[in-house]
Order: C-alpha cells, then structure tokens, then sequence
C-alpha cells in the first residue's frame, strides 16, 4: 500500500506557465483534497472531491482548477502560475469508519514560481 | 482568518521538561484532531477527540478537549529530542478539516 502518492516532489515555474499536479490513492477513498501550506498558515483548502465526478472549491480556490479523472485520480492545475502560488501543496484522502473521520497526506509538492 | 488559534507559535525546550500547546476555536466543531508534521512529509493523525471534557492519553501526549468543544490542548511529558515537528490542530465539520497555522516544537538533546 502506497498510500496517497504526489509528483512532482520539487517544481520551480515561471510566472504565466501552467503546470499539472499529480495525486494518486490507493485505499479505495471516496474523498480527496487538495491544501496549500504557507508559513504561518497552517494548511488552507484549495478544492474537495466528495466523490468520484463531483469536485467544489475549498476556502482558496481562486488560480486553480481540478480534475477528479476516476476515484484513484485528483489532479490540480495552474493555468498561470503567479508567484502568490509559492507554496507546499498537499493532497489527501479520507475516510469515515466506526472509530471515526480521518484524513491520510501525500508528501507534499514544493512549488516556486518566480 | 483562521479559525482556530493555536499558541505559541514556536516552542524551544531542553529533552525531559514538559510542554503544552493550546488550540482555541471560534466555532464548535463535531470533532478536533491533533496532527504531527516532520519536514518534507505531509501531517499524521495524533488523535481525534469528540466529546466536551474528553482526554485522551497516547504514551507521553495527553490531549484535552475544552467542556465547551472550542478549545483544546496538547501536553508532552518528559519531552523527546524525536518529538521534535509541527503539531497542528484541526476542527472537522461536513467531512473537511480547518486547521490552525501550528506551533513549532524544538527538543533539545
């Protein structure tokens, strides 16, 4: 079990490009996310997938766009990358059993836009 | 604004002493969690607690969840140089998280 996968690890873009996101799960979770983590910010989210073929903005959606392409499968897009987007972003997956709501991290994709 | 504040910010103390970090909420949520985040690597579940007044114990991490489900904390005994990381706090509602910024601990050997 590999868990929540993401790739890049590293990118470094130019302000205009446009770059994809990687994230893949392999737990069978209905649910998946896309964060950003700043310093002193904690971690904000971007957009959600409820459920495969429904994506809904989080609390910072604007410059991004995302893609649930099957229940494996989040991708988040960058149509032109800003240096504001200078961040760590990490995807997740979730799931809710008897012992209750929890949510399982990729290792994160450090992004610099210059 | 974030919705929940956690304090201190960074938090510096020698292997042995103990240490509290606190995560205050303006809203009541249906449950708090704790998360650990080392560098490089995305955050770990600690624990969740749901229920006003609820503690729960993991080792040396005892966390408490306020009466009022808007306030929580974190307490490490005889802290470790390898509990050294980013503890954050996060209130769940509608099946997502909010977090709050985190607070920075450092245990010196």
């Amino acid at each position: 079990n590999a868990g929540v996968t993401q790739t890049p690890k590293f990118q470094v873009l130019k302000t205009g490009q446009s770059m994809t996101l990687q994230c893949a799960q392999d737990m069978n979770h209905n649910s998946m996310y896309w964060y950003r983590q700043d310093p002193g910010m904690g971690l904000r989210l971007i957009y959600y997938s409820a459920s495969e073929g429904t994506t809904d903005k989080g609390e910072v959606p604007n410059g991004y766009n995302v893609s649930r392409l099957n229940k494996r499968e989040f991708s988040l897009r960058l149509e032109s990358a800003a240096p504001s987007q200078t961040s760590v972003y990490f995807c997740a997956s979730s799931e809710t059993l008897a012992g209750g709501y929890r949510q399982y991290f990729g290792p994160g994709t450090r992004l610099t836009v210059t | 604004t974030q919705l929940l504040e956690q304090s201190p910010q960074f938090l510096s103390i020698q292997e042995g002493e103990n240490l509290t970090v606190y995560c205050n909420s303006s809203s009541v949520f249906s449950s708090l969690q704790w998360y650990r985040q080392e560098p490089g690597e995305g955050p770990v579940l600690l624990v969740t607690v749901v229920t006003g007044g609820e503690v729960k114990k993991l080792k040396r991490l005892t966390f408490q969840f306020g009466d009022a489900r808007k306030d929580s904390s974190l307490h490490i005994t005889a802290a470790q140089p390898g509990d050294t990381g980013l503890y954050l706090c996060a209130g769940v509602k509608d099946y997502k998280l909010s977090f709050g910024a985190g607070t920075t601990v450092t245990v010196r050997a």
